[in-house]
């Protein structure tokens, strides 16, 4: 079985400039998390989806972050413009549903470097 | 609010030694709590979680909600064994769930 796919795997932005990042989820999985992890932080929830439909996006800051995942399948998050705290690796994680029995798979992550 | 503190950043142990990764938490409802393990450049995974009650890879995790401690526990540390480790917090708000990850502790085997 395929893992969760993301790319690109490394971004180099400037500060201001505008990224976006593309995660794939396992296929047939319902929910799809974008998890944002400062170096020497654990990762801390963005947002979460089930199907197109957001659950959660309480920590996502709104005023320059945004995700969609449109068909309920693959999943774009876009920072614009972007800040020097924004460096950080995104991870997208997926389950087969919300439930709390269903484990979330992560993916390989993209690692942001805005100078 | 939920919170998970895991206090050591670097964990170094000799092969063959007991090893304990401690993770206390913060939460005012009932905890489900999780630890996850990321290997050299491996992706995060989840080792276990406490309602399974089980052991994975020799690693065991009692909950203590008088404590509010989950650490981690393994009586002999193999070199494989060496990682990050984060401890994770499901909490509810309304319907919704999320996990609060710890901010992770490197465990360090050697020989």
């Amino acid at each position: 079985e395929a893992g969760v796919a993301q790319s690109p795997r490394y971004k180099i932005i400037e500060k201001r400039q505008s990224v976006a990042f593309w995660c794939n989820p396992i296929s047939g999985h319902a929910t799809l998390y974008w998890y944002q992890q400062i170096l020497g932080q654990g990762p801390k929830l963005l947002i979460q989806f089930q199907n197109n439909g957001v659950v959660d996006d309480s920590q996502l800051p709104k005023d320059r972050f945004s995700a969609e995942r449109l068909k309920g399948v693959d999943s774009t998050l876009k920072i614009q413009p972007a800040k020097l705290e924004d460096s950080a690796v995104y991870l997208c994680a997926s389950s087969l549903d919300l439930g709390e029995q269903y484990e979330q798979y992560f993916g390989p992550g993209t690692r942001l470097t805005v100078t | 609010a939920q919170r998970v503190t895991q206090p050591e950043k670097l964990l170094s142990v000799f092969k063959g030694a007991p090893v304990e990764l401690k993770c206390n938490y913060s939460y005012s409802g009932s905890p489900e709590l999780f630890w996850y393990v990321q290997y050299s450049r491996q992706r995060l995974q989840l080792l276990l979680r406490h309602i399974s009650r089980e052991s994975i890879k020799g690693f065991t995790a009692d909950l203590n909600k008088g404590e509010t401690s989950f650490h981690l526990k393994k009586p002999f540390a193999q070199e494989e064994d060496s990682a990050m480790y984060y401890c994770a917090l499901r909490g509810y708000t309304g319907t919704a769930s999320k996990l609060t990850f710890g901010t992770g502790t490197r465990l360090q085997v050697t020989l």
